[in-house]
């Protein structure tokens, strides 16, 4: 089966760095999306890993490694407006999304 | 977990046809399902809110007349698009949020194709 796994909660500090982890074992691979989700609003795209390696935008880096199945996305600088849900989404080999349940991130001042 | 499921996966249509989507919640009822579309790379855009047993709310710019948007019961939403022109072509996915916890879950989307 498809399975796409994330830490369900985590905890930060403002100001400080966070990363959450994505495992995928999925039937083929064509790249994989992060989203950021507040409460009652739309997924908003941060994301879109399809080669191995890191990728920097702003506070928010990706990170893909394709023979692990596994992901992470570095949060930097911490603010309270980053408190949301980020949600793991790979594509398959039938370019169908898999999604991950979402990590909750809650900010501590 | 809870699984939702869309079908069809992808669909290839011809210009003014009509194509339906089925968006159905397999293990939890949910009284409140959402349509999005995807563009590439992007965000995906919220098109509508459909509560079971009512009329959708669609968000500004969204045809409510080109997407037919029905939630027949607490498992099942369907997207129509009615005479789907090629610019209609995108990924559109649905969510569904669970009655009990109000927890989202998302589907693995339908690639709609207009020839």
């Amino acid at each position: 089966g498809q399975n796409i796994d994330q830490p369900t909660e985590m905890t930060a500090t403002e100001g400080a760095i966070v990363q959450i982890n994505c495992t995928y074992q999925t039937s083929g691979f064509n790249g994989l999306f992060w989203y950021q989700q507040h409460a009652g609003e739309a997924p908003t795209f941060l994301s879109y890993n399809v080669l191995d390696g890191l990728e920097e935008k702003g506070r928010f880096s990706s990170f893909l490694s394709r023979s692990k199945g596994y992901s992470y996305l570095l949060l930097k600088e911490l603010q309270m407006k980053d408190s949301a849900s980020y949600l793991c989404a790979v594509v398959d080999s039938n370019y169908q999304l898999i999604w991950g349940a979402g990590t909750k991130l809650i900010i501590k001042p | 977990g809870a699984v939702v499921s869309q079908h069809p996966s992808w669909v290839i249509c011809k210009s003014g046809t009509s194509v339906k989507i089925e968006c159905r919640s397999l293990d939890f009822q949910a009284t409140t399902m959402f349509w999005y579309r995807q563009f590439p790379k992007q965000s995906l855009m919220l098109m509508a809110t459909s509560n079971e047993g009512s009329k959708a709310t669609y968000e500004q710019g969204v045809e409510k007349d080109k997407f037919l948007i029905n939630h027949a019961s607490l498992t099942l939403s369907t997207l129509t698009v009615t005479s789907a022109h090629p610019e209609d072509s995108s990924f559109y996915i649905c969510s569904a949020r669970s009655t009990n916890d109000n927890e989202q879950f998302f589907g693995p989307g339908t690639r709609l194709t207009v020839l």
